[in-house]
């Protein structure tokens, strides 16, 4: 089991270009998380999807940010125009069922926007 | 709404002791499940340990134990005989029936001391 595989690890970026994070959850879940974490604000849930549908995106912080998961096994966050302030980790998580399931992390992508 | 607090941003503990990290969570909730996730300094999240609110008994994984107080609104992480390899920031999560996210705290920094 690969796990779930996040890419890129790393992004820089100057402010104002479009960046995409990229997601393949493990197979089989039928979760996927979006979260965001910085020292200032810790853990945030950006948005979670079930069975490919969007369930909650309040965590989303302005327009800039959309989310999508076209298919089971992949998801994309994308935020366009970046800006400083949106320099993070941002983690893919997925998880396969009810409440009392573990959620399984991505590596993280770190995001610099200059 | 979900609240997760954790009081204490670090804490250090000589190798071998044991160690009690403290968590407090608030939710009308009357399902929901407590998770506590490991974050070395690599940054990847691992998952310890989980309680479910129904549980009659504490979770217990290897070295790992849950001290859940239902009533206390309360489940501290318990890590017996301590090693360096536990040096890292740890997370006590929620996750409630009817809405999956996982909300985090704002985590411990445990050091261990040789």
């Amino acid at each position: 089991d690969a796990g779930v595989i996040q890419s890129p690890r790393h992004e820089v970026t100057e402010m104002g270009q479009e960046v995409t994070l990229r997601c393949k959850p493990i197979s089989g879940h039928d979760y996927l998380f979006w979260y965001r974490q910085t020292m200032m604000r810790g853990l945030e849930l950006l948005i979670y999807f079930n069975n490919n549908v969007p369930i909650d995106d309040s965590g989303m912080p302005e327009d800039r940010f959309s989310a999508k998961m076209p298919n089971a096994s992949f998801s994309t966050l994308k935020i366009q125009p970046s800006e400083p302030r949106d320099s993070a980790v941002y983690f893919c998580a997925s998880a396969y069922g009810a409440t009392n399931e573990k959620l399984f992390f991505g590596s993280g992508t770190q995001l610099s926007v200059l | 709404a979900q609240k997760i607090t954790q009081t204490q941003p670090g804490m250090f503990v000589q190798e071998k002791e044991a160690v009690t990290l403290d968590c407090t969570y608030d939710t009308s909730d009357p399902s929901y499940g407590l998770f506590w996730y490991k974050q070395p300094s690599s940054g990847e999240m691992i998952f310890l340990i989980y309680q479910g609110s129904y549980d009659q008994q504490n979770a217990t994984e290897g070295r790992y134990s849950l001290n859940f107080q239902k009533a206390r609104k309360s489940a501290n992480l318990v890590i017996s005989a301590s090693q360096l390899g536990d040096s890292a920031m740890y997370f006590c999560a929620m996750r409630a029936f009817g809405n999956e996210k996982l909300t985090f705290g704002t985590g411990t920094r445990l050091t261990i001391i040789p």
